[in-house]
């Protein structure tokens, strides 16, 4: 079946370390992206890439990292620059000149 | 710039009760339209969207909804809720021809039994 994963569902990390959100693909979509989803906020665009080996910065991309070495994959880096990371991250994909957005299931991470 | 504005961030109706969420959105062009739904620690479901053409829209589950242009708004409907429908739903926007989404801040609905 074709979508979008993210792993882990749930991630733990201590204060001062960088930890790595995972998202894949199997739908051949060109473009995906990140998304912050904070209660009462709604969804913040973290950082997107419409091609491999390129991205741009969302509305709220301080303290993040992203990388598109394939069209598949497109991690998400929370680097300890990130002072309140404690969120639900949504990834999402979509065909080039498409308008809807796909999204995986969701990576919740805590601070302790 | 786009936004969007959900009025009401909590809705709760009876079980067969109609359902109205309200959106409103700022665009300086022609805006693409759309409604999600997430389920608890879930991620979005597209329920319907609005590019071009008819601007009473349906989509899945017996929701739809109405682009009015002169009113900036895009309200989302259902004409007699049920228990399943409880869930949190975002309205979002976008350019024509755009792929980035704004999303507004989410309506939860609890449905009564």
């Amino acid at each position: 079946d074709g979508g979008i994963t993210q792993s882990p569902k749930y991630l733990f990390r201590k204060e001062g370390q960088n930890v790595t959100l995972s998202c894949e693909q199997n739908l051949n979509h060109d473009a995906m992206y990140w998304y912050r989803q904070d209660p009462g906020q709604g969804l913040r665009l973290i950082y997107y890439s419409q091609i491999v080996n390129d991205f741009q910065k969302g509305d709220i991309a301080e303290g993040y990292s992203v990388s598109r070495e394939k069209k598949e994959s497109f991690p998400l880096t929370v680097t300890s620059a990130q002072k309140n990371p404690t969120a639900f991250y949504l990834c999402a994909s979509s065909q080039t000149g498409a308008t809807v957005a796909f999204f995986g299931q969701g990576t919740r991470l805590t601070v302790v | 710039a786009q936004s969007v504005t959900q009025l009401g961030s909590h809705v709760s109706v009876s079980e067969g009760a109609l359902v109205l969420l309200r959106c409103n959105y700022s665009s300086s062009v022609p805006p693409y339209l759309f409604w999600y739904v997430q389920y608890p620690n879930q991620g979005l479901q597209l329920l319907l969207k609005y590019t071009t053409g008819a601007t009473l829209v349906k989509g899945i589950n017996g929701f739809e909804a109405e682009f009015k242009k002169s009113e900036t708004s895009f309200h989302l409907t259902k004409p007699s809720a049920h228990m399943s429908d409880a869930a949190e739903y975002f309205c979002a926007v976008s350019e024509q021809g755009a792929q980035k989404l704004v999303f507004g801040q989410g309506t939860r609905l609890t449905i009564n039994p």
